[in-house]
This record gives structure tokens, C-alpha cells and sequence, in this order.
């Protein structure tokens, strides 16, 4: 069984459009995060969700917006898409942090 | 605050030579510290990690890490590499933010 789930796995859009991205956890834990992977391949933190409740929030454009439905799921929504969107997108989980996360298989977006 | 330094894009060795990918780390607390092994096109496994006690401490696949606070490093070494080692490692450390602070990896090469 897949711990860390994502889809889709590919997404190619055009510039403007809005698209989701979701993230689904079968382990059992309290906390889940977002993560963009640039194409230098570095990882920067995006958002963090403890049991369906915001905690980090970085320096992300308001266009991304996370929700979290219960404390298995939590769904990444883009609006008006851009080029300089174009990344792999990781979702994690974990138990209370700083405990080790374990990560989904990406999502690459690409926006054109 | 917190970051991560690896020395090294790019690591080269042959087969069956010792690995060394070295990582030092800024907190302002102390570290939970982590390395992750990436392959193409995957998502990231967890390898080992430190968290507090034995400052040597083993992991998946043969590879080992030693956490020297005197230093702020956080080496991964392993005796004998292994074409499937081949792939992007990266450093994390999980200070007082309760996400992971990722270093921008290092890409292991091993040569027949």
C-alpha cells in the first residue's frame, strides 16, 4: 500500500489556468506538507498542515492555496497559473514534528 | 533560524571506493537531522537520521552518518559504493521551524 499518495503524477497547463493538485496519507499521521522543488532540484517548504490547521505558511503568492479536508488529505489548488510555477510538487507527512516525513512520489508541473 | 550547507554538487567515486557527501547545519536549537536519497523521478526516501543519543548512526543500504556538534556537521559516509547508490542525496535539518530545512543536494555518480 502507498504510504504518501499524489495525482496526478504529470500536469501540463497553460499560463492562466487554475489546476489541483492532491495529496492523500495512509499513515496515520497529524501533520502534512508541501513542498516545491525547483529546477535546480531544491526543496523548499510551501505550507504545513497539523490536524487540518495551517502552521506554516511561507512566502508563497496567494494563487496557492492548501486545504485540508481531514487530517489524511491535503489538496494544493493554483490559481492563474504561471510559467515560473513549473516544479515538482511534494507532499510529506509526519508525525508531531520534527519527527522524519515521508514523501509522496511528486507531481511535475508544467506550465506553458 | 536554520539552514544547511553540502559541499559538493557533484560526487564522483568508483566502484567499491568509500562515499563522503558532507553537510554542515545552522539551528538555533538543537538539530534533528536527516538525510533523504533521491532517484530519478522518485520522491524522497528517508535514509537515516539523528534526533538525540548516539551521535553515530546507521541507516538504510549500508550508509552511516555521525552527528558532530563541535563541527555542525552531519557527514554521510558509506565503505563501499554501489552502482544503485547513484542518485541525489540531500541533507535536512528540523530545528526550532517544524519543517524540514533541505540542503541543495549533492549527486552522487559511481563509476563501474
Amino acid at each position: 500500500d502507498t504510504a504518501v499518495s499524489q495525482t496526478p503524477k504529470y500536469l501540463v497547463t497553460q499560463m492562466g489556468n487554475d489546476k489541483s493538485i492532491k495529496c492523500e496519507q495512509n499513515l496515520g499521521h497529524d501533520t502534512m506538507y508541501w513542498y516545491k522543488q525547483d529546477s535546480k532540484k531544491f526543496l523548499k517548504i510551501m505550507f504545513s498542515y497539523n490536524n487540518k490547521e495551517l502552521i506554516i505558511n511561507e512566502t508563497v503568492p496567494n494563487r496557492f492555496s492548501p486545504k485540508s479536508p481531514d487530517k489524511a488529505h491535503l489538496n494544493l489548488h493554483i490559481n492563474s497559473l504561471e510559467l515560473g510555477d513549473s516544479a515538482v510538487y511534494f507532499c510529506a507527512s509526519s508525525q508531531v514534528p520534527p519527527a522524519e516525513q515521508y514523501f509522496g512520489p511528486g507531481t511535475r508541473l508544467t506550465v506553458t | 533560524a536554520q539552514s544547511v550547507t553540502q559541499l559538493g554538487s557533484h560526487v564522483s567515486v568508483s566502484e567499491g571506493a568509500l562515499v563522503l557527501l558532507r553537510c554542515n547545519y545552522s539551528s538555533s536549537v538543537p538539530p534533528y537531522l536527516f538525510w533523504y536519497v533521491q532517484y530519478p523521478n522518485q520522491g524522497l526516501q528517508l535514509l537515516l537520521k539523528y534526533t538525540t543519543g548516539a551521535t553515530l548512526v546507521k541507516g538504510i543500504n549500508g550508509f552511516e552518518a555521525e552527528f558532530k556538534k563541535s563541527e555542525t556537521s552531519f557527514h554521510l559516509t558509506k565503505p563501499s559504493a554501489h552502482m544503485s547508490d547513484a542518485a541525489e542525496y540531500f541533507c535536512a535539518v528540523s530545528g526550532a521551524r517544524r519543517a524540514l530545512t533541505f540542503g541543495s543536494g549533492t549527486r552522487l555518480q559511481v563509476q563501474p
